[in-house]
């Protein structure tokens, strides 16, 4: 089946560093990649996706591009905030096609003022 | 937007008990559902896969006699850890897709089980 490896953790910033976090996927075709924040507290959310190569998913200043060059869909965010302290999983179908989701081993990011 | 809810949120119990999860999604109809079971400070590991109306399928590994699921309506999926033991305690999660849609999947807030 498909899967993600996803960078480990944990990862501190200061407030306005620049994010990345690398997710590199392997699979069967090109299935649609994600990624989701789990805020302290609080269950998963769907933070952006991308269907097909060379789109980018964006959203709340997050950016990834699915690349199957490199077969990445690494996270970015130019300035980070206070407020965007999570854990991040990256995340695509167990089998392209399909509905059920396998997750990365997600990453902690704290951003201290 | 679409919203699943979980109940309870939090849940002690003694070894040997049953234990009921609802999950509901609540402005969506949902033909399938998923239920996930996270450890601490690690991924999400799907445990099954919910179907409204048929069986649940079970990823390997996971007992369907110990996990039972039932998702009776196209809102309400529920699962059932029997007889549960300390090694069972986990934060289980579970999540929808909404009827006519491929990939999108919502989630629930979670239920931390604590089996003492």
């Amino acid at each position: 089946g498909n899967s993600v490896t996803q960078m480990e953790g944990p990862v501190t910033l200061s407030e306005e560093a620049f994010l990345t976090i690398n997710c590199t996927y392997t699979a069967t075709g090109y299935p649609s990649l994600f990624w989701y924040v789990q805020y302290p507290g609080e269950g998963l959310q769907l933070l952006l996706k991308a269907t097909k190569a060379d789109d980018k998913g964006s959203n709340k200043g997050f950016e990834a591009t699915y690349r199957k060059e490199t077969t990445s869909f690494h996270l970015e965010k130019g300035s980070v905030q206070v407020s965007d302290s999570a854990v991040y999983f990256c995340a695509l179908p167990h089998q392209t096609g399909a509905n059920n989701l396998f997750f990365g081993t997600g990453t902690r990011l704290t951003v201290i003022p | 937007g679409a919203v699943v809810s979980q109940h309870p949120s939090r849940v002690i119990c003694k070894s040997g008990t049953s234990v009921k999860i609802e999950c509901r999604s609540l402005d969506f109809q949902a033909t399938t559902m998923f239920w996930y079971r996270q450890f601490p400070k690690q991924s999400l590991m799907l445990m099954a896969t919910s179907n409204e109306g048929s069986k649940a399928t079970y990823e390997q590994g996971v007992e369907k006699d110990k996990f039972l699921i039932n998702h009776a309506s196209l809102t309400l999926s529920t699962l059932t850890v029997t007889s549960a033991h300390p090694e069972d305690s986990s934060f289980y999660i579970c999540s929808a897709r909404a009827s006519g849609t491929t990939d999108t999947q919502y989630f629930g807030p979670g239920t931390r089980l604590t089996v003492l």
